[in-house]
């Protein structure tokens, strides 16, 4: 079966950090990605992990453990903007399917 | 010029309808998708398209029959529309082969009302 979980909402500060936790469980997995996408709009790329540990861009960090079956996205110095719907989403080897879980909506709070 | 896009943009209609979606993309890329995301956002796979060939359908009632004649288009028909199937459509296009993250471009969406 594939299973993807991460929390509906949370909310945190301007100018500070915050971690989205993602747990997945599938069958024939291939990668990780994170999405954002604001109210109204279609989800625009973030990060895609394939190997296990972090990477850094910017102010977006992302985090894969493929033995924990377990992902974050690290949001540093949060800005207003950053207020958004972000989506954790699987790639599975078995017709490259993408699989996305319910989405984290994050607050952003002045 | 847009890399992913759709038409209509929103679509209200009376139960019992057919209607179609169109996309297209500019991209180059070989892998067309349908998503649809309900009102609580969920983001749900429907079909892919491999260059013109079906590949993945997600169980979705054969109400909804997509079309691919070529690389380039992907459209949506859906006969006999129901109040359940209200929901944003969104097209994306990918990238395939080993050099590349096989990301989601994403169209803006298709926002379908049933009354």
């Amino acid at each position: 079966g594939q299973n993807i979980d991460q929390p509906t909402e949370m909310t945190a500060t301007e100018g500070a950090i915050v971690q989205i936790n993602c747990t997945y469980q599938t069958s024939g997995f291939n990668g990780l990605f994170w999405y954002q996408q604001h109210a109204g709009e279609a989800p625009t790329f973030l990060s895609y992990n394939v190997l296990d540990g972090l990477e850094e861009k910017g102010r977006f960090s992302s985090f894969l453990s493929r033995s924990k079956g377990y992902s974050y996205p690290l949001l540093k110095e949060l800005q207003m903007k950053d207020s958004a719907s972000y989506l954790c989403a699987a790639r599975m080897n078995r017709d490259d399917k993408i699989i996305f879980g319910k989405g984290t909506r994050l607050h952003i709070l002045p | 010029d847009t890399a992913v896009s759709q038409t209509p943009k929103y679509l209200v209609t009376q139960m019992g309808n057919d209607k179609s979606i169109k996309c297209e993309q500019n991209l180059g890329h070989d892998t067309m998708y349908w998503y649809k995301q309900d009102s609580k956002k969920f983001l749900k796979i429907m079909f892919s398209y491999n260059n013109k060939e079906l590949i993945i359908n997600e169980t979705v009632p054969n109400r909804f029959s997509p079309k691919s004649p070529d690389k380039a288009h992907l459209n949506l028909h859906i006969n006999s529309l129901e109040l359940g199937d209200s929901a944003v459509y969104f097209c994306a296009s990918s990238p395939m082969g080993r050099a590349r993250t096989g990301e989601l471009f994403f169209g803006e969406g298709s926002r379908l009302t049933v009354l």
